[in-house]
C-alpha cells in the first residue's frame, strides 16, 4: 500500500458526460500528480500540483482540469467524455515537488470507461 | 520526441535466474531515473532509484546500472521468484517532476 488513494476505483459512463476522480496523498506529501495509462499511449504525465498551486502541465486535453485543494487532495475532473477517454487514470504524491531524488508514490488507479 | 524506450517487451525467465531488463532514454539532461513495477490491476510501485551521478545503485534482490555514455538504463533482478512477474517501467524524471515512462518490459517468472 502506497498511502496514495483514489476513489472511485471503478467508473462507468456515457460519452459526453463529466466525471471527477478524487485523490487523497500520503501523509505529509505536498506534491500530487495525475497521470493516464491506456494501452496505446502508455503512462503519460497529465498534470502536476505542489500545495495547491499547478507546477507542471503535460499531455492534459482542455476538456480534463485538476485543482488540489487546502487539504492537500486533489480532484480531476474530465468532461465531454469521449470513447477514447477510457483508460486508468492514477494518482501520485511526493514529499516536495520532485526534484531528482524525490521519491513518487502512486495509486491503485481509477478505471474510467466510457460507453 | 522525449521518450524513454525499452528494448524488449517481453521478458520469460526461469525462477531462481538473474533477470536484466534494459532501458534506453532519450534526454542527457536527466538527472534521476527510476524503475516501476506494476501488477495486473494495480498501480505503478517504486523498486529502486538513481541519479545521474551514480553509475550503480543496489536495493535488496535489485541492482540498477546507468551508462550515461550509450544513455542506457537496466535492472537487475537476483534469484527471480514467481512473484517478480509483472510489467516494469523505466521513468526518466523531468523538470516539475514530470516523469517520462518507457513502454514496458513484461517480466513472466517460469516455476
Amino acid at each position: 500500500d502506497s498511502g496514495v488513494t483514489q476513489t472511485p476505483k471503478h467508473l462507468i459512463t456515457a460519452t459526453g458526460q463529466r466525471v471527477t476522480l478524487r485523490c487523497s496523498p500520503r501523509s505529509g506529501d505536498l506534491s500530487v500528480y495525475w497521470y493516464q495509462q491506456s494501452l496505446d499511449q502508455g503512462l503519460q504525465f497529465l498534470i502536476h500540483y505542489y500545495n495547491g498551486e499547478e507546477r507542471a502541465k503535460g499531455n492534459i486535453l482542455e476538456r480534463f482540469s485538476a485543482q488540489q485543494f487546502p487539504d492537500l487532495h486533489s480532484e480531476l475532473n474530465l468532461s465531454s467524455l469521449e470513447l477514447g477517454d477510457s483508460a486508468l487514470y492514477f494518482c501520485a504524491s511526493s514529499v516536495a515537488t520532485g526534484t531528482g531524488g524525490n521519491t513518487i508514490y502512486f495509486g491503485e488507479g481509477s478505471w474510467l470507461t466510457v460507453v | 520526441g522525449e521518450s524513454v524506450g525499452l528494448h524488449l517487451p517481453t521478458l520469460s525467465v526461469q525462477e531462481g535466474d538473474n533477470s536484466i531488463i534494459n532501458c534506453a532514454y532519450s534526454n542527457s539532461a536527466s538527472d534521476y531515473f527510476i524503475w516501476y513495477k506494476q501488477e495486473s490491476g494495480k498501480g505503478p510501485q517504486f523498486i529502486i532509484d538513481i541519479r545521474s551521478n551514480m553509475d550503480k545503485r543496489q536495493g535488496q534482490r535489485v541492482t540498477v546500472l546507468l551508462n550515461k555514455t550509450v544513455k542506457h538504463l537496466s535492472l537487475q533482478i537476483a534469484a527471480t521468484q514467481p512473484g517478480d512477474s509483472a510489467v516494469y517501467f523505466c521513468a526518466e524524471h523531468r523538470q516539475g517532476g514530470k516523469l517520462i515512462f518507457g513502454q514496458g518490459t513484461e517480466l513472466s517468472v517460469k516455476p
